[in-house]
């Protein structure tokens, strides 16, 4: 069935520093890799997408990466700021949406 | 177009009691989905749909029933609660292989 690994599971940097999460997926058929954002309290919300035929997305600070062949994605923050603090979602849904454990990232000041 | 709207907020259950928690999507998707959450932890899956009439389990379906009747609604149901049931649970709906959307949760505490 379908397996989605995410590490590290606990990520602190300093403020300006960068951070980056990765995925691993087993489902050959995914051809759609988000990253979810939730901060304390809230519920999760999307902050950058994939689809399979593209190797990279960028966002302003954020970027996603893939590697079909190898089966991972990388969430990549640069420039960290204090409202990056928050728990980091991957998923990788061919067909139900199974999530990664999550990634708690810490900015520190 | 008020997106995925759950409900209650927060509820406060008996052992051995049942309830319903109520979820509703107004973007006609096609795929919702349940999920809890517990403290520190990550996103579990719990009941899945992929259109009316259609229901799957997902990673931990054990104590709960959903059903389908319409593409609108999802409503989750815990059969008789149990303190391991004390979570946050979120419910999503998104187009198939899309971007999910979340209701605001629901806190749940078993006593």
């Amino acid at each position: 069935g379908e397996n989605v690994e995410q590490h590290p599971s606990t990520l602190s940097v300093q403020e300006g520093d960068s951070a980056v999460i990765k995925c691993t997926y087993s489902d050959s058929a995914s051809n759609y890799f988000p990253w979810y954002k939730q901060e304390l309290g809230k519920r999760p919300q999307l902050i950058i997408d994939i689809r399979s035929n593209v190797g990279e997305k960028k966002d302003q600070r954020i970027a996603v990466t893939l590697n079909k062949t190898a089966k991972h994605f990388s969430l990549h923050i640069t420039e960290t700021q204090p409202e990056d603090s928050a728990v980091y979602f991957c998923a990788a849904p061919p067909s139900k949406i199974i999530f990664g454990s999550g990634t708690r990232l810490s900015i520190q000041p | 177009n008020a997106g995925v709207t759950q409900t209650p907020k927060f509820q406060v259950l008996k052992t051995g009691q049942s309830m319903t928690l109520q979820c509703a999507q107004d973007m006609n998707h096609e795929y919702m989905s349940w999920y809890r959450q517990d403290p520190g932890m990550g996103l579990r899956l719990i009941h899945y749909s992929v259109g009316a009439g259609i229901t799957d389990q997902g990673e931990v379906p054990n104590g709960y029933n959903v059903s389908r009747s319409t593409t609108e609604d999802f409503p989750l149901r815990l059969l008789s609660a149990a303190p391991s049931q004390t979570s946050v649970y979120f419910c999503a709906s998104s187009r198939t292989g899309g971007k999910a959307f979340f209701g605001q949760g629901t806190r749940l505490t078993v006593v």
